[in-house]
């Protein structure tokens, strides 16, 4: 099974600052990860498709990188609707794998 | 605009079963994959397995393998996930998800004697 390793696991930021998350997977996925923003009580929702591409309706705060192995998402100014909890998902192999989240708040 | 809308919360007790559903609208049921996905408390996401919506061919991960079966209702746009011989290690909230876009808003089951 492909490992996918995420960091950090929680994140305090304040309002404008610039968020990253890092998901490293144990193999090659090309670029089959997707990034998604979970609410509590809430139904994940998909941002970053293939680790670069934005979702349709998403706001352009958020942005996926990757290289290699590593894959990342960034907020690029935070806004009080962005907290919540973010996990990343390689569907490049069965069994598709999550990475541990990030729980992000506000400082 | 695309939904999946699961059934309600379940109480059952160790050794029965449960039924989820997971309905789907606004786009073609049988045109993509119905993935399921278990999230126990205070635990990551783990990948079920997922059901071919137009021939109806189930795929299990290992560790869903046996008591855990996936069907559809397609004439309802409807997919239907079944665990027999509920443990207490069933209490989770299970999310059903188009291919790897839209979920639903996830079922609470509490396995409890």
């Amino acid at each position: 099974d492909i490992q996918v390793t995420q960091s950090p696991s929680s994140l305090l930021a304040s309002l404008g600052e610039r968020v990253t998350i890092t998901c490293q997977t144990s193999q090659s996925i090309s670029n089959n990860l997707n990034w998604y923003q979970q609410k509590p009580g809430q139904a994940p929702m998909l941002l970053i498709y293939y680790a670069t591409s934005l979702q349709t309706g998403m706001t352009s705060r958020f942005s996926g990188q990757y290289s290699g192995r590593s894959f990342t998402l960034t907020i690029t100014s935070l806004e009080p609707e962005d907290i919540a909890n973010y996990f990343c998902l390689q569907h490049y192999s069965a069994p598709w794998t999550f990475g541990g989240g990030t729980k992000l708040e506000l400082k | 605009q695309i939904q999946l809308v699961q059934s309600g919360p379940e109480l059952k007790k160790p050794g029965e079963s449960v039924k989820i559903s997971c309905k789907a609208s606004g786009y073609t049921f049988t045109d993509y994959a119905m993935h399921w996905v278990k999230q126990a408390p205070g635990k990551g996401l783990k990948w079920m397995g997922w059901i071919n919506t137009y021939t109806g061919k189930p795929t299990y991960a290992d560790d869903f393998k046996g008591r855990f079966v996936f069907s559809l209702e397609a004439s309802a746009s409807t997919a239907n996930l079944q665990i027999s011989n509920l443990k207490n290690e069933d209490t989770a909230t299970y999310f059903c998800a188009r291919k790897a876009d839209y979920w639903g808003q996830g079922v609470m089951v509490t396995v409890s004697s």
